[in-house]
Parts: structure tokens; sequence; C-alpha cells
């Protein structure tokens, strides 16, 4: 069964340090979203791609957060420098379609900042 | 601001009982309608979806949506202790509105 691949699942790091993450969408998902879910509350979306392009980045914390999906398909999500708040479960998602809502998602990577 | 509310729970059920899961929003112009079901330190899975006023039922589960009152429920019959888990709530607002909004779940506890 086709899966949403991310990587690392788990990652500890020293605040000011920089840290990256890794989205294989399913095949053929043209949609990928990357989104944060602190403990006890609902996911959040940080930014939206379609194809390689930018749908919406309104929440991405521009300062420190990027997001880049250059060829369309896998996708890198990069905190510098990190900050103790930055502390959460990243999850990546992607859909057939940007109309598509059913989301499916990855296992995650836990962040912790220390 | 758009936002989707839930009981942050512990809905706490013995096994075998119906579990009722609500959720409320507050765009009246949404269309779609989804439960994602969350296990401690998992991601999310989508196990419904609904678009339209009325019930809909997968196996065990049934969705219901009531758009004049902005109302989504939930129904898990048979409850399991395998259905312990958070149940997020999302929705896809109206107008053009291109993203999904959650709720920040109810969690669910199935008791033998």
């Amino acid at each position: 069964e086709a899966e949403v691949a991310q990587s690392p699942r788990y990652k500890i790091t020293e605040k000011s340090q920089a840290v990256a993450f890794w989205c294989d969408p399913i095949s053929g998902h043209a949609t990928l979203y990357w989104y944060r879910q602190i403990l006890g509350q609902g996911p959040e979306l940080l930014v939206q791609f379609q194809d390689e392009s930018v749908v919406d980045d309104s929440q991405l914390p521009k300062d420190r957060f990027s997001a880049e999906r250059l060829k369309g398909v896998d996708s890198t999500l990069k905190i510098q420098p990190a900050e103790l708040g930055d502390s959460a479960m990243y999850l990546c998602a992607s859909s057939f379609g940007q109309a598509n809502e059913k989301l499916f998602f990855g296992s995650g990577t836990q962040l912790s900042v220390l | 601001q758009k936002e989707v509310e839930q009981n942050s729970g512990p809905l706490s059920v013995p096994e075998g009982a119906i579990a009722s899961l609500n959720c409320t929003y507050s765009d009246r112009g949404s269309q779609s309608f989804f439960w994602y079901r969350q296990y401690s330190g998992k991601s999310p899975e989508l196990i419904m979806f609904i678009y339209s006023n009325g019930d809909k039922e997968d196996g065990r589960f049934t969705a219901q949506l009531n758009k004049a009152s902005q109302y989504v429920s939930l129904l898990i019959r048979d409850s399991q202790p395998s259905d312990s888990a958070t149940y997020l709530c999302a929705v896809k607002p109206g107008g053009g509105y291109n993203k999904l909004i959650f709720g920040a779940g109810t969690r669910l506890a199935v008791h033998p």
C-alpha cells in the first residue's frame, strides 16, 4: 500500500541549531502539505505545495522556516535557528489534487528542542 | 477566524457501547467534513468524510452532518478497546478557502 514517507522519525536538537525534515509523498499526488501539531492541539498547516509551487505559506514563520519542493516530488522543511517553542510533531501529508481534501499523512517527525 | 470546536474529553465508554463524538464549526459556507483517528504518538488517519446533510455509514462508523446547525458528529457502534484514540474533526471552509481546519480532537477511551 502506498505511503507518505518521512524522515527522521525523531529529532532532538539544541536551540539555535538547524534541523531539516524530509518527505516523499504518495506517487502521483500533486499536492503536498507540511503541518505542525503541538501536543493536545490539532494539526496546523504550515505550507502547501501544488507540484513545485507554494500555494499557501501564510502560517509559516518565514524568518526561521523554509520549505522547498524543487522537482515537484519530495520536499524538505528546514528550521534555522530552532527555538524551544518549535518542539512539536511535524507532519507531511499529500493528496491527489488541490481540491482533493482526502489527506494521507506520513508517520511524522517528533522534534524536541532542548 | 474560522474555527472548529471539539470537546477534548476524555470520553469514556464501555466496550460494546456506542461512542458519540461531536464537532461544531464556525463557517456556515463549509462544504467538506472529515474525521481522522490519531493513536498516541502516531499520525492522523482518515476514517470518514461527508459532504451532504444526513448520515453516512461505513462499517461501525456513522458520520452525521447538519449544516443548518453547523454540527458534525461521528458515531462508533460496538466500541472496542482498539478504538481508543483521539478523533480529529476537520472542515474545509467555503469561499475558496482551500485548506482544512482541524479541531483539537476528542480523546476516546474504551474500557473492557
